[in-house]
């Protein structure tokens, strides 16, 4: 079935390991965004993504890198992890421009100990 | 840079009760969109509305814009216990901040009893 897919959903690691996080979407949209959703804070851009090589940072980027060599694919990589990166990432997807319908992911919890 | 605002944070209501939304926010803006959220699940689109439309409807769904006030209210009329989920507006700024990308309230929680 068509449609955008992360992995792993759960992850457990520990402070300063390497993480990183796949996104895959069928659809061929220009658009990909990676958010964070945390307790009190809602969801935050983290990094964004016009097109293949083309990538921007978001809201709240210190921490993280991404990379976009496929449009179909976008990973998040966490360098050296942190407690304060413990969250669920959700990754999206949009046809149009970056103010159209976005189409999210289940989401990725990560636990960093 | 939070953009949107919903209220209430959390609402109760019981079965076939509407049940009624509001987003607030700061910025003039190119459109609004709201989404829903199941519990462990990721967004699901509800509604887009431009700036220069006032309401929108959607099945069960109206969505209201002022833009003089900067405000937004989503309605679900004739709940049902599947509607249960968290409910967020999203803001796509015509200036400024986010580089134009949608920003995300906070969401209200809306728990239908049946």
């Amino acid at each position: 079935d068509a449609g955008i897919t992360q992995s792993p959903r759960y992850k457990i690691t520990e402070t300063g390991r390497q993480v990183t996080l796949m996104c895959h979407q069928t659809w061929s949209h220009s658009y990909m965004f990676w958010y964070r959703q945390d307790l009190g804070h809602g969801l935050r851009l983290i990094y964004y993504s016009a097109a293949a090589d083309i990538t921007d940072k978001g809201e709240v980027p210190d921490g993280y890198v991404v990379s976009r060599s496929k449009t179909e694919n976008f990973p998040l990589t966490l360098e050296s992890a942190t407690r304060s990166q413990t969250s669920v990432y959700f990754c999206a997807s949009s046809v149009q421009a970056n103010t159209g319908e976005l189409f999210f992911g289940e989401g990725s919890r990560l636990t960093v100990l | 840079s939070q953009q949107g605002e919903e209220d209430p944070q959390a609402l109760s209501i019981q079965e076939g009760e509407n049940a009624t939304m509001n987003c607030s926010y700061k910025t003039s803006i190119n459109n609004l969109q709201w989404y829903r959220q199941n519990s462990g699940r990721g967004l699901v689109h509800l509604i887009l509305i431009r700036s220069n439309e006032r309401e929108k409807h959607s099945g069960r769904l109206r969505v209201t814009l002022d833009t003089s006030k900067k405000s937004s209210s989503l309605l679900i009329t004739a709940s049902r216990a599947a509607d249960t989920a968290s409910y967020f507006c999203a803001t796509a700024p015509i200036y400024g901040g986010s580089q134009g990308n949608l920003i995300f309230g906070k969401g209200t929680k809306l728990s239908v009893k049946p």
